[in-house]
């Protein structure tokens, strides 16, 4: 069946350290990819998305991911993490004549 | 640009009554929304997609006569939640396409609690 891991349920980062957050999807082709935050009680933000081309994509917020074919993934990464960045991160896939479907979700926490 | 809302962002309502929430899509025209709903600690699990003028085609599992969704213009959809059970709480998310595959916009989402 078609879908979308993220293996990490929940990662504590301390503010400052760098992040990496896992995304792996399953289907043929590669599909349109994304990553979305949600923070406690609100809805879905856009932070960056891949649909070809350069495999290393910016988003907003400082974050970028990376598209590697091979593996499969799309993982999520920032340098330098801030304490308003804990929150939920969703990463999604779609393909064409499809709809979205979403990750698990991992749940962030940024230690002082 | 593509800024998407909903209405309201909260209700409560007691067991046995509907309820309605709105999504509008306020600077672009939607070609399709879709209806997603999220509970606690958990990811987004897609209910229906709606296009303007016609009939909604609801996901496996999701009952069409409980979840009422009407697409009446390319900027409006509802969702009407009729006979509301306490097992219908939940976090509703709504998102507006333009027709691109890959071109959806989310709203804030309406937080629903039944008692």
């Amino acid at each position: 069946a078609q879908s979308v891991t993220q293996p990490d349920i929940h990662i504590t980062v301390s503010e400052g350290a760098s992040l990496e957050l896992r995304c792996n999807y399953s289907y043929g082709a590669t599909p349109y990819l994304f990553w979305y935050v949600q923070s406690p009680g609100q809805g879905l933000q856009l932070l960056l998305k891949y649909f070809s081309g350069d495999t290393l994509v910016q988003g907003i917020k400082g974050f970028e991911a990376e598209f590697k074919r091979s593996q499969s993934s799309f993982n999520l990464r920032k340098p330098s993490v801030h304490w308003s960045d804990a929150a939920e991160y969703f990463c999604a896939v779609v393909r064409y004549g499809q709809n979205f479907v979403f990750g698990p979700g991992t749940r962030l926490s940024v230690l002082p | 640009g593509a800024v998407v809302s909903q209405h309201p962002s909260r209700v409560i309502c007691k067991s046995g009554t509907s309820v309605k929430i709105e999504c509008r899509s306020l600077d672009f025209q939607a070609t399709t929304m879709f209806w997603y709903r999220q509970f606690p600690k958990q990811s987004l699990m897609l209910m229906a997609t709606s296009n303007e003028g016609s009939k909604a085609t609801y996901e496996q599992g999701v009952e069409k006569d409980k979840f009422l969704i009407n697409h009446a213009s390319l900027t409006l959809s509802t969702l009407t939640v009729t006979s509301a059970h306490p097992e219908d709480s939940s976090f509703y998310i709504c998102s507006a396409g333009t027709g691109k595959v890959y071109e959806q916009y989310f709203g804030p989402g309406t937080r629903l609690t039944v008692t």
